[in-house]
């Protein structure tokens, strides 16, 4: 089973502000096959990125996400205040499939 | 418009049995994967398992395997996650969710609302 790390736990950031979120993976995913997905409070999940790298339908282009092999990246190049969420990436290359445990961005 | 609405919030006591809905529509149910996720009180997402609705092919995650059943009905497009004999632990909200491609394992672009499932004596 693959084993993905996310790092920070959480993140504070101020509205217009970079985020960086890292997911590090125990073993290399196959094709690239890692999407992030947002949650907010009360909400299902929202899918952000598929493919490592491939934006999803409406989502807007302040959302890119980066990587290969075992270290992938979502970056969140202006924070606006519907941003502030938890954001979790899975892995769908091997199964069973994973899900990491989540990167918190809130208001700092 | 593609849906995939659920069943709604249950309350059971322990040992009781359950079995919660994901009814698809707007699009050929049959050629989707079709996933449960579990999220705990406060915690992160967990694939459990998933469906393949056209024969029935379904894979679990080896933390689930043995403690729920999936299985779909393609003539009413629902696919279900059951439990012989629920413990507290398995108190948490359940997602369905589909995966972007027809016939692929793939991210999961479609989501239900979620069914909260409250176990307590």
């Amino acid at each position: 089973e693959i084993v993905l790390t996310q790092s920070p736990g959480t993140l504070s950031l101020s509205p217009g502000e970079r985020a960086t979120l890292s997911c590090r993976a125990s073993q290399s995913v196959r094709n690239s096959y890692l999407a992030w997905y947002q949650q907010k409070p009360g909400q299902a999940p929202r899918l952000l990125i598929y493919g490592a790298s491939s934006r999803a339908t409406g989502i807007p282009d302040r959302f890119s996400g980066s990587g290969s092999g075992t270290d992938f990246t979502l970056t969140i190049s202006r924070l606006e205040s519907e941003d502030f969420a938890v954001y979790y990436c899975q892995q769908y290359g091997s199964s069973p499939w994973t899900f990491g445990q989540g990167t918190k961005v809130e208001i700092k | 418009e593609v849906q995939l609405v659920q069943s709604g919030a249950e309350v059971r006591k322990p040992g009781e049995s359950l079995k919660i809905s994901c009814k698809a529509s707007g699009y050929t149910f049959s050629n989707y994967w079709i996933a449960w996720v579990r999220q705990m009180p406060g915690k992160g997402l967990e694939w459990m398992g998933i469906i393949y609705p056209g024969d029935s092919d379904t894979r679990y995650s080896p933390s689930f395997q043995g403690q729920v059943t999936i299985s779909a009905d393609k003539s009413i497009s629902t696919a279900y996650l059951q439990w012989s004999s629920l413990q507290a632990s398995d108190t948490a909200i359940f997602y369905c969710a589909r995966p972007l491609v027809s016939g692929s394992f793939d991210a999961f672009d479609m989501w239900g609302q979620g069914t909260m499932v409250t176990v307590s004596s």
